[in-house]
């Protein structure tokens, strides 16, 4: 089946600091979403993305949708210690019919 | 968007025996979706819940173990049943938002312990 690989696995960043992660796809994706997570919460959607090379924007965070269509991005700008928690990629594939792929995950650490 | 709740939050069960998980939507969805989440780990889904037609369940997962019903458009159960251990984890239910643009929600998810 479609795999999502998600990068890195984990992060410990200081207070201010800008973050990136992504994710990669040996297949096509027609959507790509990031979520994050508290602990003991379900995960909260925090950007979509539809179209190849589509840059979307949520406050802090800046997400791209890549132009080969198998990897998107997600940049974190002047981390605060609330951005703590996990991030998930997801996509929507070409044959993957409604369900989603998901990423492994980042864990992020915002160190004050 | 669209707001789901999820019962229990959490419950510590004892092995072999079998709980039921509600999830409730604030608006009437052709979909659901139930998940589970292992220590640690990324989300996998359990199956597809369809209002009036069986659900459709991923692979590694059968509906003697993992029975569901969707009842309505805003209303689906998930079992586990006969548990182990190897069952605690997170369980989570999603839809898909109404507003026609692919986003897909999440309820705040139930922790399940098994002992």
């Amino acid at each position: 089946g479609q795999q999502l690989n998600q990068s890195p696995q984990s992060m410990f960043i200081q207070e201010g600091e800008d973050v990136s992660m992504n994710c990669t796809s040996s297949s096509i994706f027609n959507t790509w979403l990031w979520y994050k997570q508290d602990p003991g919460e379900g995960p909260v959607l925090l950007i979509a993305l539809y179209k190849a090379g589509e840059l979307t924007s949520n406050g802090r965070l800046t997400a791209q949708f890549g132009i080969t269509r198998k990897d998107s991005f997600l940049n974190i700008s002047a981390s605060i210690p609330s951005d703590v928690g996990i991030y998930f990629c997801a996509g929507l594939g070409e044959t993957s019919g409604s369900r989603l792929t998901f990423g492994e995950g980042t864990q992020l650490t915002v160190n004050p | 968007s669209a707001v789901i709740s999820q019962k229990p939050s959490r419950d510590i069960c004892q092995r072999g025996t079998s709980l039921t998980i509600q999830c409730q939507v604030d608006s009437q969805v052709t979909m659901m979706f139930w998940y589970r989440q292992q220590p640690g780990q990324s989300l996998t889904l359990i199956a597809t819940a369809n209002q009036g037609s069986e659900a459709t369940y991923e692979s590694g997962f059968v509906i003697d173990k993992f029975p569901i019903s969707r009842p309505n458009l805003t209303f689906s159960t998930l079992t586990v049943s006969n548990m182990s251990p190897e069952d605690s984890s997170i369980y989570l239910c999603s839809v898909w938002g109404t507003s026609g643009a692919n986003e897909q929600f999440f309820g705040p998810g139930t922790r399940l312990t098994v002992l």
